[in-house]
């Protein structure tokens, strides 16, 4: 069955940066396109960047733009997160979804990893 | 970009049926697929419904999307709500870069 493990949470201080993983198993990785979802405390959902299967696409929300940069490993099954200049108002639970379509973009998310906390705090 | 509007929250007996809407700020909402999504407390999102009326394997027939262009909205109804169904619910849509979810609505069941 699809599984998807992030890690990498913690706490940081604004300005600083930090990684975070997310390893797939239970379907072809490469086939896929990924995405990375947020959720502040107490918050709503927050769709944060797109990785399509082939690396040729990738887009951001406005709100990370210049700061984030999604990248995966199809050798290790894993997809990347790389924060910098990281904000309070970074904080959240960060996902990992995994979209529908093989070789496609569908829009949306058929699974979700349990989530990774980012707490930026001086 | 355009915005999902939801209700902030609804209430409902069990057994009874519910209604929740997503309302499209601009575009046509019938343009890009309306989801649904259910998240528990405490637990991560699972989609209920995925192209405007699709359900999932696995998600029971009580629940049921459509979409309606008079309004430019979408709706996910419960029907036979049973406690089970207390949760967040959040819509999401797309357009060409980018993917949207509307603000929540928390159903509460009592």
């Amino acid at each position: 069955q699809v599984q998807l493990v992030e890690s990498g949470g913690g706490v940081v201080q604004p300005g600083r940066s930090l990684r975070l993983s997310c390893v797939a198993s239970g379907f072809t990785f490469g086939g896929y396109g990924m995405h990375w979802v947020r959720q502040a405390p107490g918050k709503g959902l927050e769709w944060v960047a797109v990785l399509s299967h082939d690396g040729s696409e990738i887009y951001y929300a406005d709100s990370v733009r210049g700061r984030f940069t999604i990248s995966r490993d199809k050798s290790k099954n894993t997809l990347y997160l790389q924060m910098n200049s990281l904000r309070i108002e970074d904080t959240a639970v960060y996902y990992c979804a995994k979209d529908p379509w093989l070789r496609g973009s569908s829009g949306y998310f058929d699974y979700w990893g349990q989530g990774t906390l980012v707490t930026v705090s001086s | 970009n355009f915005m999902l509007t939801q209700p902030h929250s609804v209430s409902e007996s069990p057994g009874k049926t519910v209604t929740i809407s997503c309302t499209r700020s601009s575009g046509s909402i019938a343009s890009n697929y309306v989801q649904w999504y259910q998240q528990r407390p405490g637990s991560s999102p699972t989609i209920v419904i995925f192209e405007d009326v699709q359900r999932p394997s696995g998600v029971p027939d009580r629940f049921s999307g459509s979409i309606d262009s008079s309004s430019n909205s979408a709706s996910l109804t419960i029907s036979g709500l049973k406690t089970e169904d207390e949760a967040d619910y959040y819509c999401q849509s797309y357009d060409s870069h980018n993917r949207v979810f509307g603000g929540g609505t928390k159903l509460t069941v009592l």
